[in-house]
């Protein structure tokens, strides 16, 4: 079955410090992967997704992500993370059509980010 | 509105009780799902609607309703709840039933079963 992990369950970063969020996926085949963003009292938000191409992928707010087959990873980056990227933020994965269920997501856990002024 | 908007935001109710919640999608999008986010636990897929129709229902219990009445609106219907229901639950809709289309969510209604 797939499933999605996200080690860090809580990570805490300095304004105007870099960010790694880690995920790692497992799956049958190369799924499509998504980062989601959800701030306190909030739905979540898209950040980016890949589907295929070019393995770094740029998405909103300044962040991007990396897919590497070899790792089953997809790390979410920020070179400079601003107090208002505090929020909980998570890994998405979803099967390529034609997959049963071509439209369901899988997510994880999800890492919460604090932000010291 | 733009937007998926839910309501009430937030909502106690004891285990008898019968409550609904809403979610509207201003997208003019043809798929909605309802989610249900618990504290350290994935996000899980409860039910998918594709033009009005039920999709999937991911082995959820009787006590959750769903309707959908038209490509808009979604509704969850509860009865006699558990207290392990207490959880956020997520509205969201989608242009198609496809993982290649994004999935825009509502704020959530944060239910608390007594």
């Amino acid at each position: 079955a797939q499933s999605v992990t996200q080690p860090d369950i809580h990570i805490t970063v300095s304004e105007g410090a870099s960010l790694e969020l880690r995920c790692n996926y497992s799956y049958g085949a190369t799924p499509y992967l998504f980062w989601y963003v959800q701030s306190p009292g909030q739905g979540l938000q898209l950040l980016l997704k890949y589907f295929s191409g070019d393995t770094l992928v740029q998405g909103i707010k300044g962040f991007e992500a990396e897919f590497k087959r070899s790792q089953s990873s997809f790390n979410l980056r920020k070179p400079s993370v601003h107090w208002s990227d505090a929020a909980e933020y998570f890994c998405a994965v979803g099967p390529r059509p034609p997959g049963a269920g071509s439209y369901q997501l899988t997510f994880g856990k999800g890492t919460k980010l604090s932000v010291i002024p | 509105e733009t937007g998926v908007t839910q309501t009430p935001r937030h909502l106690v109710m004891g285990m008898t009780n019968k409550k609904s919640l809403k979610c509207e999608q201003h997208l003019g999008h043809n798929a909605m799902y309802w989610y249900k986010q618990s504290a350290k636990k994935p996000l899980e897929l409860m039910f998918v609607y594709n033009f009005k129709e039920q999709t999937e229902n991911n082995s959820v219990p009787s006590r959750f309703s769903p309707e959908c009445p038209n490509s808009s609106h979604l509704f969850l219907h509860l009865h006699t709840l558990q207290p392990e229901d207490s959880a956020l639950y997520l509205c969201a809709s989608s242009q198609r039933r496809a993982s290649t289309d994004t999935q825009y969510f509502g704020p959530g209604t944060r239910l608390t079963v007594l």
